[in-house]
């Protein structure tokens, strides 16, 4: 049972652009969600984290949103950049520092 | 460096045999994370040890097993394997609550490649 869906495995954007990437879930136990980015041949790293108090956090260029009672949330990045071109995995857990349930991933391509 | 040191980085080994794959959590970190992602999947749960105690378990196979030693350090023992083992194996380590990263790193990874 996948409990997070990321139902889009490929996204291209032009630099500058706005990126969206987005993510289902369907527990709704689930009170902390993640975005994780990862390169090639290195481990996923922390990009924003939303808890379910919030429907939006940003932090510079990355603005996660949450809905609830869609049980869906979002990663925005704008604007753009090539280097952003990665794996983006949504993580969400019950509660904080338990396991993180991880989606499939979507590979974003930033085209300069 | 994520501070979270995986080792090794390859691992190339045939069908039936048995492997071990270590991982060294960030400095005080009590907790790791195993997690498995085969081609085209996500990140894959497998088990969790706080403190050298097993907390919880995920799709983890009965060939698969795992412990934390009192150094804190973690191994994943995988035996009897069959080529639908092949992936990367990650582990993750977290420690105090540290809202920068949710105290969860991750290490580099092994990729073991079962032939």
């Amino acid at each position: 049972d996948q409990q997070v869906k990321q139902n889009s495995p490929s996204l291209s954007v032009q630099e500058g652009r706005i990126s969206i990437l987005n993510c289902d879930y369907t527990n709704s136990m689930f009170d902390y969600f993640l975005w994780y980015k990862k390169y090639p041949a290195e481990g996923p790293t922390f990009l924003i984290s939303i808890s379910s108090i919030k429907d939006k956090n940003e932090d510079g260029r990355f603005t996660v949103f949450l809905n609830k009672s869609a049980k869906h949330l979002s990663l925005h990045i704008v604007p753009s950049q090539p280097g952003d071109s990665a794996v983006y995995f949504c993580a969400a857990s019950i509660g904080y520092g338990n396991k993180l349930v991880f989606g499939a991933g979507t590979i974003l391509r930033v085209k300069s | 460096d994520s501070g979270v040191t995986q080792t090794p980085k390859h691992l190339i080994t045939a069908t039936g045999q048995r492997v071990t794959l270590r991982c060294s959590p960030r400095s005080g970190d009590l907790s790791v994370y195993w997690y498995q992602q085969s081609l085209d999947q996500g990140l894959q749960f497998l088990i969790h040890y706080y403190n050298g105690e097993e907390r919880a378990k995920g799709n983890i196979l009965e060939r698969f097993s795992a412990q934390q030693f009192p150094d804190l350090h973690s191994e994943l023992n995988l035996s009897s394997l069959e080529l639908g083992d092949s992936a990367l194996y990650f582990c993750a380590s977290s420690g105090a609550r540290d809202n920068s990263n949710y105290g969860y790193t991750f290490g580099s990874g092994t990729r073991l490649t079962v032939v």
